[in-house]
């Protein structure tokens, strides 16, 4: 099946550094990469939309300009966490979307932030 | 209130028996439904998609019910490897399909 890797897997920083997370689609072009956020004991939350050579749509609540999203090429969407707080800390998963539907969007394995 | 609502559990039980997970939606114009299953620290993944006819996969049947905005998955003869934390997801049109997660059902089979 598809793959979508994301790395790293996990990250530890200290507070006020940025963090850059990469989700990559394998074998496929993914047209929309989603960025989900789960806080322990929750469910997964949308952050952000970002199709290919645009500009993220940002979930209401989530600040843009501190996840920037960067979804360059087919293959390859990058969140940054500019200056991380120890609130963000959190499993941070992308999901990328071929152009057929749902049916065709798949998860990366996740990136588990911790900020101390 | 959240717009996918389940039972956080956790369901503790016994290899082989049977165990029922249910989930309701609150907007009516939700168009797609599944059973995501999604293990600890790692990504969820699609277990099955829910029908309003009813579906069945293996030991797994989920159920759609439109009117009550009710979903209900069903596990028989349950195995060790079931242990996971079982999603409800909805999916709506007017939002651009994307997936709306519940905060999932802890299940644990133990021998």
């Amino acid at each position: 099946g598809a793959v979508v890797s994301q790395h790293p897997s996990r990250v530890i920083c200290k507070s006020g550094t940025s963090v850059k997370i990469e989700c990559r689609s394998l074998d496929f072009q993914a047209t929309t990469m989603f960025w989900y956020r789960q806080f322990p004991k929750q469910s997964l939350m949308l952050m952000a939309t970002s199709n290919e050579g645009s500009k993220a749509t940002y979930e209401q609540g989530v600040e843009k300009d501190k996840f920037l999203i960067n979804h360059a090429s087919l293959t390859l969407s990058t969140l940054t966490v500019t200056s991380a707080h120890p609130e963000d800390s959190s499993f941070y998963i992308c999901s990328a979307r071929a152009s057929g539907g749902w049916d065709t969007q798949y998860f990366g394995p996740g990136t588990r932030l911790t900020v101390l | 209130r959240k717009e996918v609502e389940q039972d956080p559990g956790p369901f503790n039980v016994p290899e082989g028996a049977t165990v029922a997970f249910n989930c309701t939606y609150s907007n009516s114009a939700s168009q797609s439904f599944f059973w995501y299953r999604q293990d600890c620290r790692k990504e969820p993944k699609l277990l099955m998609s829910v029908y309003s006819s009813g579906n069945e996969d293996g030991r797994f049947t989920a159920q759609l019910n439109r009117a009550s905005q009710y979903i209900s998955l069903l596990i028989r003869d349950s195995k060790l490897s079931d242990s996971a934390t079982y999603l409800c997801v909805v999916i709506r049109m007017e939002y651009g399909n994307k997936l709306v997660f519940g905060a999932g059902t802890i299940l644990r089979v133990k021998s």
